[in-house]
């Protein structure tokens, strides 16, 4: 098993601000994955972030709007980039597969206005 | 890509079992079938995880026929806080991370 901190948890930004999540596992993990869950939707993953190269983004989002960082193999921190209403969302960190059983951190609630 | 189908809600009076039904018609043959919880305001639970005929866990059963084209997600005696989205998920192809719509289970006292 594994333990996520995600902070913050919830935060009101004005729109065309930034925003970083951060992400902390308390253990040491290769692949870390990043997802979005707007209101009442599933979950759709954003990207997947390894340590020492680049994340990996799925199609429909590009790393201008959402830089990822992955220092160690403990920690990510995920950018939502110049915010419109429209990022209005959970993000969620997790790690391991989902299809192989992921752990989730309690999301960080963000409201763009 | 083993897209799942979930009915998007159900209803279920406490103590009773609730089963709720997942296709995957384009399952890999390597591809397991895992079922996450999801509570408001919190990510997604590892619930259970099965390939073929049954899984009992502390927590539900999962049954998966022979062809392994859907599965059921059995809840033993609901109770009110077993209200929550249950999603299906069927990896397909390498690195396939997809959850489905879900099932909103809302339990009634």
């Amino acid at each position: 098993s594994a333990v996520i901190s995600q902070k913050p948890s919830r935060d009101i930004c004005q729109r065309g601000t930034s925003l970083t999540i951060q992400c902390q596992v308390d253990s040491q993990v290769t692949m870390m994955f990043w997802y979005r869950q707007q209101p009442g939707q599933s979950l759709t993953l954003i990207a997947t972030a390894n340590q020492g190269s680049e994340a990996t983004y799925e199609s429909g989002f590009v790393i201008d709007k959402f830089p990822i960082s992955r220092p160690n193999l403990t920690f990510s921190t995920l950018t939502v980039s110049n915010m419109s209403p429209e990022d209005s969302s959970i993000y969620l960190c997790s790690v391991g597969r989902p299809a192989e059983g992921a752990f989730f951190g309690q999301g960080t609630r963000l409201t763009v206005v | 890509l083993a897209k799942t189908t979930q009915p998007i809600s159900m209803d279920s009076y406490e103590g009773q079992e609730v089963n709720i039904t997942c296709s995957h018609n384009n399952i890999a043959t390597n591809d397991y079938i895992t079922w996450y919880q999801q509570f408001p305001s919190q990510g997604p639970r590892f619930i259970i995880q099965g390939y073929k005929t049954k899984v009992t866990n502390e927590v539900a059963s999962l049954f998966i026929p022979a062809d392994r084209k859907s599965s059921t997600l059995s809840l033993p005696r609901v109770s009110l806080s077993d209200t929550a989205v249950y999603y299906c998920l069927a990896k397909g192809g390498a690195n396939n991370l997809f959850f489905g719509t879900g099932t909103r289970l809302t339990v009634i006292p």
